[in-house]
């Protein structure tokens, strides 16, 4: 069965103090690892997809990484914009192409 | 462009009741997937639909059932209540799979 599994499950940060969060996960086949950033009494806004490890892609502040057994997402000098619930999600080869299997996400709260 | 619509945005029902959930996708996206997201269990998979065709199903009772149109609006319904069953219901729709996934804003159901 694939679990994904994300620590801490919350974070409290100050502005400009950077940190990451990370997603470990176990799965038959990895097909892509996602990540997703959602606002309170929102749908999930999607982030990135990293498909292979060692792969790493950037967006403003934050920056993914992957591993054969994890991922991170690091946040460079985070803004109080940034405060959002953060949820990562990996697509198996053999749980169906057209599913998604989320870890339970990490609350950020990034304080001016 | 318009994003994918779901309708009602709130919903309350008494236990043993029946519900029908709506999502309308971005246009020309012909894949609708559902999942169910509660503070507990994350995110679940419920069931994914393409060109009308349920493509994949998640591990839920028969109770949750939908259906997909041919101009791709996609319907869930809940039959039989439950408690349990009061959560946020998320709909996404893609090209064709869960890369590019854009979720809906979600329908938050308690049953009563």
């Amino acid at each position: 069965e694939d679990q994904v599994t994300q620590s801490p499950e919350a974070l409290r940060l100050q502005e400009g103090e950077s940190s990451s969060l990370n997603c470990s996960y176990t799965v038959s086949g990895l097909r892509g690892l996602f990540w997703y950033r959602q606002d309170p009494g929102k749908g999930p806004e999607f982030l990135f997809t990293l498909y292979s490890a060692g792969e790493e892609k950037e967006k403003e502040r934050l920056k993914a990484t992957l591993t054969k057994k994890e991922s991170f997402l690091h946040i460079t000098a985070p803004k109080p914009e940034d405060s959002a619930t953060y949820l990562c999600a990996v697509q198996a080869g053999d749980s169906g192409y057209s599913t998604l299997t989320f870890g339970k996400g990490t609350m950020l709260l990034v304080s001016p | 462009k318009a994003g994918v619509t779901q309708t009602p945005r709130y919903l309350i029902k008494t236990r043993g009741q029946q519900v029908t959930l709506s999502c309308s996708p971005i246009s020309g996206h012909r894949s609708v997937s559902w999942y169910q997201q509660t503070p507990g269990q994350g995110l679940q998979f419920l069931f994914e639909y393409f060109s009308e065709t349920q493509r994949n199903k998640g591990n839920f009772p028969g109770r949750f059932s939908g259906r997909q149109f041919s101009n791709s609006r996609s319907e869930m319904n809940v039959s039989t209540l439950e408690l349990g069953d009061s959560a946020l219901y998320l709909c996404a729709s893609s090209l064709s799979g869960p890369d590019g996934y854009t979720f809906g804003s979600g329908t938050r159901l308690t049953v009563v």
